[in-house]
């Protein structure tokens, strides 16, 4: 069973930083592309980054460029969302989501709220 | 890059059957796209990949009750018999070399 399982989430001042984590299982996970996709409170879904499975391709939202940094560990099955520089818009539930290469997204983790506020 | 346009609301009967309508811009209307469910307080999930030629692969555990078709720039997804689990945010995807996309979402609700 293919299961996407993040964390790191919390309530962090403007300006500050937060690193999430997303922890994969139930799949080779060196032969998928990942993305994070966030949420807004009350809004729609948002696509924030793309990895591809060796890393070689990397892409980012205009919303989030210079300040978001994404990467992965094969090794640990592992994805990762570095996010400097937060602003209050940037307050949403941030979810880890699996594409083959040039595929739709096919399956979702349950997210981790992330809270920009002083 | 390509933009998807979905109605923010729709409403249907219990038990009866609604079109959802998810439209691709000018210029991308060969595009795949993806529906995704989200029912209320819930992660978003994978429903089904529709082409442009209306052939769709559905995700695992999807219910038959579930179909897809696709009209020119226009694709669609069809829910059967609705239950009230079906009441929930629908959104569609599509993405290219370097973006994905979702459309606004089209909330529906089963009278």
């Amino acid at each position: 069973e293919v299961q996407l399982v993040e964390s790191g989430g919390g309530l962090v001042k403007p300006g500050g930083s937060l690193r999430l984590s997303c922890a994969a299982s139930g799949f080779t996970f060196s032969s998928y592309s990942m993305n994070w996709v966030r949420q807004a409170p009350g809004k729609g879904l948002e696509w924030v980054s793309s990895i591809s499975s060796s890393s070689s391709y990397i892409y980012y939202a205009d919303s989030v460029k210079g300040r978001f940094t994404i990467s992965r560990d094969n090794a640990k099955n592992s994805l990762y969302l570095q996010m400097n520089s937060l602003r209050a818009e940037d307050t949403a539930v941030y979810y880890c989501a699996r594409a083959p290469p040039l595929h739709d997204i096919d399956y979702w983790g349950q997210g981790t709220l992330v809270t920009v506020s002083s | 890059q390509p933009v998807l346009t979905q109605s923010s609301s729709a409403s249907a009967s219990l038990g009866s059957s609604v079109k959802l309508t998810c439209t691709l811009s000018s210029g991308h209307s060969s595009y795949i796209i993806a529906w995704h469910q989200q029912q209320p307080g819930k992660a978003p999930r994978y429903l089904m990949k529709l082409e442009g030629s209306g052939s769709y692969n559905k995700g695992s555990g999807v219910p038959d009750r579930f179909s897809g078709s696709s009209s020119g720039a226009d694709r669609y997804l069809t829910i059967s018999n609705l239950q009230s689990e079906d009441e929930a945010d629908y959104y569609c995807e599509t993405w290219d070399s370097n973006t994905r996309v979702f459309g606004g979402g089209t909330k529906l609700t089963v009278l």
